[in-house]
């Protein structure tokens, strides 16, 4: 089962930011989480990840709450292109230091004009 | 373009066929993996290799065989599919090196079995 919880769908209009939540109450101290989206029936698209530290990258910010049991990821400027299923996953440690990505439904944002 | 493609995009076959989805990755990674996903249900991870060696079998039917020749190649042989195995097949690599791999992932093939 997936170690997150996303609410289902958001709206965001064009060129606002999208603040997308999740919930991970039970990470461990060294699993990572990730963020990725899904543009209909694409390849999902990796965008950030991050342990305990705020982290930022050309795409998204991703903001980690100091207990770890939470995050948001941030869409500074969000376009129409950034409409997509959103998914924040908790890494957890596979066979021969293999990660497994745990996905769950994910968010799904539409960003209107 | 992420630098993992897949081949075919898209794939019709009967219940008696037997194809091959073939994947590959450009990036140097040393680990290859197949992901399932069913209409309206969440990615499921399927098989993991690992420097050639499969790490990972997620309780997967053994209609679905895959095959690692090399770090950069990547097939799933299917046979004796059945139409509930139509889905998004996805491939992904990544470079092992720590705890935070990060997994690239192909277009995908999309899968009908009839």
């Amino acid at each position: 089962d997936a170690k997150t919880t996303q609410p289902p769908s958001m709206d965001c209009a064009e060129g606002r930011a999208a603040n997308l939540p999740c919930n991970h109450s039970t990470i461990s101290g060294n699993e990572y989480v990730y963020w990725y989206r899904q543009i209909h029936s694409q390849g999902p698209q990796y965008i950030i990840h991050g342990l305990k530290n705020n982290e930022t990258n050309e795409m998204a910010s991703l903001i980690i709450t100091e207990d770890r049991k939470s995050s948001t990821l941030i869409l500074p400027h969000a376009t129409l292109r950034d409409t997509a299923v959103y998914y924040c996953i908790v890494r957890v440690q596979g066979s021969s230091n293999t990660g497994k990505l745990i996905f769950g439904q994910g968010t799904t944002l539409q960003v209107k004009p | 373009e992420t630098g993992v493609t897949q081949t075919p995009r898209h794939l019709v076959m009967g219940m008696t066929n037997k194809k091959s989805l073939k994947c590959e990755q450009h990036l140097g990674h040393n680990a290859m993996y197949w992901y399932k996903q069913s209409a309206k249900k969440p990615l499921e991870l399927m098989f993991v290799y690992n420097f050639k060696e499969q790490t990972e079998n997620n309780s997967v039917p053994s209609r679905f065989s895959p095959e690692c020749p090399n770090s950069s190649h990547l097939f799933l042989h299917l046979h004796t599919l059945q139409p509930e195995d139509s889905a998004l097949y996805l491939c992904a690599s990544s470079l092992l090196l720590d705890s935070q791999e990060t997994q690239y992932f192909g277009p995908g093939t999309r899968l009908l079995v009839l």
